[in-house]
């Protein structure tokens, strides 16, 4: 069982918007802005996309944004690409010497 | 062109040992604190272990605790995952990852560079 929630799977058209749910507690999500999203293509080295809930590495397409209500964060996609279909990973400070990650969603570009 | 590369991946039985390299090139890797996470089948990430700069500084999942030790030869850009007691739900693709912060080892840094990982299966 994974610390962080996340739907196992999402998909949407090319040009559209998809929103990626990361659910957590107060420990974790809740109670820190430190949560990040991960971009993994399988086989392939992992790339951060969003950190600090809503920041954008250099980099990274504007069509990537996140956002926090509660102890639930959100990634959203807009104007969906095929190379957007990868599976996405949140992450979150989770206190002293521990960082928690997500279960992963499977993004499909239909 | 920076980048990072795990291996020493394979089969292992339950009960064995495997050690873990990552071999790092294209920027100052003693300055950097970095990390093993681990991607298992159906699950998914787990962030297993971090190591400073300067190895005075060392943490792991309290899960895994006593049977995973993490080093680094910073003369040879090298980062080392030694793993014993093996377990099947051990089995996992792991990856070195590095914190983006120079000098720093802190839980609200990001990992801004992953290597392609590593396939660990251990199986009978």
């Amino acid at each position: 069982q994974s610390a962080l929630t996340q739907p196992p799977s999402a998909s949407a058209s090319p040009g559209q918007s998809v929103t990626i749910s990361c659910s957590g507690t107060s420990s974790d999500v809740g109670g820190y802005n430190y949560v990040s999203w991960y971009q993994h293509h399988p086989g392939k080295a992992p790339k951060v996309m969003i950190y600090e809930v809503s920041k954008r590495p250099s980099g990274v397409p504007d069509r990537f944004s996140g956002s926090k209500s509660g102890n639930t964060a959100s990634l959203t996609v807009s104007g969906l690409q095929a190379e957007d279909e990868a599976d996405y990973y949140c992450s979150s400070y989770a206190g002293i010497n521990d960082v928690l990650f997500g279960g992963g969603t499977k993004l499909t570009v239909l | 062109e920076e980048q990072m590369l795990e291996s020493g991946g394979g089969l292992v039985k339950p009960g064995g040992s495997r050690r873990l390299s990552c071999a790092a090139s294209g920027f100052p890797f003693s300055i950097y604190s970095m990390n093993w996470v681990r991607l298992a089948p159906g699950r998914g990430l787990e962030w297993v272990a971090s190591i400073h700069g300067s190895s005075n500084y060392i943490y792991y999942a309290d899960s895994l605790k006593g049977r995973f030790t993490i080093s680094r030869d910073n003369a040879k850009n090298s980062l080392y995952l030694q793993m014993d007691s093996l377990r099947a739900e051990d089995t996992a693709v792991y990856f070195c990852a590095r914190f983006s912060l120079q000098m720093r080892l802190t839980f609200i840094d990001i990992f801004d560079l992953w290597g392609p990982g590593t396939m660990v299966i251990v199986s009978s």
